[in-house]
């Protein structure tokens, strides 16, 4: 059935270390992939977004491609801040406008 | 900017109680959303309506029911509480459920323990 797995956190890095948590996704078609943030106390709220092959969301210097090749949508950012503290949660939506969600990924950015 | 409340930011019950938890989206739209957020589970759908009146079951909707009699509200019921169900509830909304519609606006959640 339709999932997404992501990397299993916490993940923890220094300030201005480069960033990668992975993200693929077993659907039927092209859906269009997300990349929603929750802050510390938050609700969530879009980071990025892809809707067809190839595409590049990007916001807030975070970027993810979509790999149609690989069914993947790994956000990337260059350098982390401690303000990027959050969890990171990758979905899709499926062929019945669901959303389908990932686990989560705590990151924590250490100053 | 869209705006999500929820009647509560945490709530305590006891087990059997008959739960409420309100949600209000202000920006007219017409889809919306209630999730149960659990750790290492990420987000799963409880129930869904895409107009006033019309729900539609998600991926777990046994012990809940929900109610939507205006576009702006979406209220879910816990008939029974139990301790199973203490968890995150997390209310959305989205103008459509098609690109480039379906941007989903969370609320900030409820935390909810049944004790």
């Amino acid at each position: 059935g339709d999932s997404v797995t992501q990397m299993e956190g916490p993940v923890t890095l220094s300030e201005e270390a480069f960033l990668t948590i992975n993200c693929t996704y077993t659907a039927t078609g092209y859906p269009s992939l997300f990349w929603y943030v929750q802050y510390p106390g938050e609700g969530l709220q879009l980071l990025l977004k892809a809707t067809k092959a190839d595409d590049k969301g990007s916001n807030k210097g975070f970027e993810a491609t979509y790999r149609k090749e690989t069914t993947s949508f790994h956000l990337e950012k260059g350098s982390v801040q401690v303000s990027d503290s959050a969890v990171y949660f990758c979905a899709f939506m499926d062929s019945n406008y669901q959303l389908i969600w990932g686990a989560g990924t705590k990151l924590i950015i250490k100053p | 900017d869209v705006k999500v409340t929820q009647s509560s930011r945490y709530l305590v019950k006891r087990t059997g109680e008959k739960v409420f938890l309100e949600c209000v989206q202000d920006m007219d739209h017409e889809n919306m959303f209630w999730y149960r957020q659990d750790p290492g589970l990420g987000l799963r759908l409880i129930y869904f309506s895409y107009d006033v009146k019309m729900k539609e079951k998600g991926d777990i909707p046994e012990g809940y029911s929900v109610s939507r009699e205006k576009k702006e509200r979406f209220s879910l019921i816990l008939e029974s509480a139990s301790t199973n169900q203490t968890s995150m509830y997390l209310c959305a909304s989205s103008l459509g459920l098609a690109i480039p519609y379906n941007e989903q606006f969370f609320g900030p959640g409820t935390r909810l323990t049944v004790l």
